[in-house]
């Protein structure tokens, strides 16, 4: 089983800045996954990043709003640009073999005022 | 986007009695996960149902797969007030990702 972290867990934004957050697994993964999560919602796929490769966005997600970095097998980052409070989410990173169970970190709560 | 539609929406129940959730999704599936989520806080994963199984059994979970109707329901038998929270169905359709249902919010009455 992966352990995932995530941080920061959580973080007060002023509106029209950009929040980068971290993911560390434990273990070398080929696969990550950003998730949004919005109050009261379920999850939402943003991206699948892909070591050595650029992310693959979902539909309604753009790079240039979420761009993310997967420079090695056990890191990801997710950048929230210009940021509005519409993006006031939960943030989760994952990661799964497609498989068996995926692993979620404990999220980034952020709110944007 | 959603892959999966759960309902209920909302359930309320009292102590004791079993919960029925149910999950229907759209395109074929290698697997089916189901997720619990305690007030926003993080995941915890409940079971994992392959595409040629149709039901599994946890404890007081029972999750069952019908690949013909695209549809899982998640049974919780003898409900405890420490099972409130919400409930998330995830398809997994063999590219690694996982497409999260709607989710059903369920309340146990003490």
């Amino acid at each position: 089983s992966a352990v995932i972290s995530q941080k920061p867990s959580r973080d007060i934004c002023q509106r029209g800045t950009s929040l980068t957050i971290q993911c560390q697994v434990d273990s070398q993964v080929t696969m990550m996954f950003w998730y949004r999560q919005q109050p009261g919602q379920s999850l939402t796929l943003i991206a699948t990043a892909n070591q050595g490769s650029e992310a693959t966005y979902e539909s309604g997600f753009v790079i240039d709003k979420f761009p993310i970095s997967r420079p090695n097998l056990t890191f990801s980052t997710l950048t929230v640009s210009n940021m509005s409070p519409e993006d006031s989410s939960i943030y989760l990173c994952s990661e799964s073999d497609g498989n068996t169970e995926a692993f979620f970190g404990q999220g980034t709560r952020l709110t944007v005022v | 986007s959603q892959q999966g539609e759960e309902d209920p929406q909302a359930l309320s129940i009292q102590e004791g009695e079993n919960a029925t959730m149910n999950c229907s999704y759209k395109t074929s599936i290698n697997n089916l996960q189901w997720y619990r989520q305690n007030s926003g806080r993080g995941l915890v994963h409940l079971i994992l149902i392959r595409s040629n199984e149709r039901e599994k059994h946890s404890g007081r979970l029972r999750v069952t797969l019908d690949t013909s109707k695209k549809s899982s329901s998640l049974l919780i038998t003898a409900s405890r007030a420490a099972d409130t929270a919400s409930y998330f169905c995830a398809t997994g359709t063999g590219t690694y990702k996982y497409i999260f249902g709607t989710g059903t919010r369920l309340k146990v009455l003490a």
